[in-house]
């Protein structure tokens, strides 16, 4: 059956630092990739989109690359500032799966912590 | 609306009761989808419209898991004889058009505590 994992539930770093946050999937060919932050209380917000023709995004201190060989997308943020602490969820297209289109898959998350 | 809007944010219902949870979508935003989060957990889809349309509703739980959106823009989710196991987060999204690969907007979601 399809499976995603984001390595760890939990990941503490110090502000400055770059927090690199993994997601692994098995039996998917998604044709896309998409990464989100939720805050406690709140829906996820969308941060990034990667395709599957795509090696790596950017935008401003988020980088988020797509290795469909490994099955494996990290996404990294620069500079990590207090304000960075949330839960990030990855999500892969599901329609190759008999889902409809942008039925995503949620990984469960990885909650980072940054301290000052 | 500036956002997707969720109401009520907060229910409690007791075990065997009906509730009713509703979603306003971003103006304009023909897709729609209904999510299931419980503590801890990722998002899981439930179902989706495109417009009126329900195209896909292969994550509802069960046959007491009911969404409709009649004219293409608000849409509520019922859940009928409500159990334990419905406790979680219910998260609406909306997306711009039918395209698989665009991105969703949430709402705040609606916390439901069945006792």
């Amino acid at each position: 059956s399809q499976k995603i994992e984001q390595n760890s539930e939990a990941l503490n770093i110090q502000e400055g630092k770059t927090a690199t946050l993994t997601c692994n999937y098995t039996n998917y060919s998604p044709a896309y990739l998409q990464w989100y932050r939720q805050d406690p209380g709140r829906g996820p917000v969308f941060l990034l989109l990667i395709r599957e023709n795509e090696k790596e995004k950017r935008k401003e201190r988020l980088k988020v690359t797509f290795d469909t060989t490994l099955k494996q997308s990290l996404f990294h943020i620069t500079a990590s500032q207090p304000a960075d602490s949330a839960t990030y969820l990855c999500a892969l297209d599901g329609s190759n799966y008999g889902g409809s289109q942008g039925n995503l898959i949620f990984g469960k998350g990885t909650k980072l912590s940054v301290k000052p | 609306g500036a956002g997707v809007s969720q109401s009520p944010r907060y229910k409690v219902a007791k075990r065997g009761q009906d509730v009713a949870l509703r979603c306003d979508p971003i103006s304009g935003h023909v897709s729609l989808f209904w999510y299931q989060q419980a503590l801890g957990q990722g998002p899981e889809f439930l179902t989706y419209f495109q417009n009126e349309a329900q195209l896909d509703k292969s994550g509802l739980p069960s046959d007491r898991f009911f969404a409709e959106r009649p004219e293409g823009s608000v849409s509520t989710l019922k859940i009928q004889r409500t159990q334990q196991e419905d406790s979680a987060v219910y998260l609406c999204a909306s997306s711009l058009g039918g395209q698989g690969d665009e991105k969703l907007f949430f709402g705040s979601g609606t916390q439901l505590s069945v006792l």
